[in-house]
C-alpha cells in the first residue's frame, strides 16, 4: 500500500534560518506529491505540490522537488518567519475508481522564534 | 480558488446527543468528498469516502451505524455523530474532490472541533 513518512518535530528554528522537512514515499504507480499546511486551529491548506517526477513545486518561498529516484518530496524554504510556524503534512494523492485518495505523513510541527 | 466550508466549526454536546456536521463545496461541484479526524498531535484518519448519490465507503474499524454520512447534493456532505460520547471527541475534516485538471485534487473544509461532555 501506500504509505508517506517524514521526519518528526517540532523543528525550531529562528527567524531567518534554513528550513528543510525530509520526507519519503512508497507508491505503487506515478502518484502526484503534495505539502499542506495546518495552522493552529484551522484545517488544511495546500501549500504546494507537484504531479510528476522533477516537477518543483513552490510557493510562499517554500519549494518541493518530485525525486522518484530517491522516493522523496522534502521541504524546503531559505529564510523562515514567525509566521511560518504550523504543522506541515506530506502526501501522496493516488487514482482510485476516478477520484484521488489521499495518504498523509504524521505531520511536523515547525516553531520559529524571532 | 476552491472553497469549502464547514458548519459549525466548534459544537460542544452532551454525552448521548446526537450531531450534525455540514461540508459544503462553495463554488465548484464534488462528487466525492471525505471526512478525516484528527486527534491532538496527530495526522488525519480518513473515515469515509461519501459519493453523492450513493452509500459512502467506511475505512476498516469506522463505525458506519455510529458516524452517518449522507452526500445528497454536489455541494453537501453531512456527518452526523450518534449518540456521541467522550471519546467522539475530535477534530473532523472534510474535503471536497475537484475535478481540476488530469489529477483531482481534494479541498479542506476549516475543521468542526467537537467536545462531548
Amino acid at each position: 500500500g501506500n504509505s508517506v513518512t517524514q521526519m518528526e518535530g517540532p523543528v525550531t528554528l529562528s527567524e531567518e534560518a534554513f528550513l528543510t522537512i525530509n520526507c519519503t514515499y512508497t507508491a505503487t504507480g506515478y502518484p502526484s506529491l503534495f505539502w499542506y499546511v495546518q495552522y493552529p486551529g484551522e484545517g488544511l491548506q495546500l501549500l504546494l505540490k507537484a504531479t510528476k517526477a522533477d516537477d518543483k513545486g513552490s510557493n510562499k518561498g517554500f519549494e518541493a522537488t518530485y525525486r522518484k529516484e530517491t522516493t522523496s518530496f522534502h521541504l524546503e524554504k531559505g529564510s523562515v518567519q514567525v509566521s511560518d510556524s504550523a504543522v506541515y503534512f506530506c502526501a501522496l494523492s493516488a487514482l482510485s475508481s476516478g477520484y484521488s485518495t489521499l495518504t498523509f505523513g504524521k505531520g511536523t510541527m515547525l516553531l520559529v522564534s524571532p | 480558488g476552491a472553497v469549502v466550508s464547514q458548519h459549525p466549526s466548534r459544537v460542544i454536546c452532551k454525552s448521548g446527543t446526537s450531531v450534525k456536521i455540514e461540508c459544503r463545496s462553495l463554488d465548484f461541484q464534488a462528487t466525492t468528498m471525505f471526512w478525516y479526524r484528527q486527534f491532538p498531535k496527530q495526522s488525519l484518519m480518513l473515515m469515509a469516502t461519501s459519493n453523492e448519490g450513493s452509500k459512502a465507503t467506511y475505512e476498516q474499524g469506522v463505525e458506519k451505524d455510529k458516524f452517518l454520512i449522507n452526500h445528497a447534493s454536489l455541494t453537501l456532505s453531512t456527518l452526523t455523530v450518534t449518540s456521541a460520547h467522550p471519546e467522539d471527541s475530535s477534530f473532523y475534516i472534510c474535503s471536497a474532490n475537484h475535478p481540476s485538471g488530469t489529477h483531482n485534487e481534494q479541498f479542506f473544509g476549516p475543521g468542526t472541533r467537537l467536545t462531548v461532555l
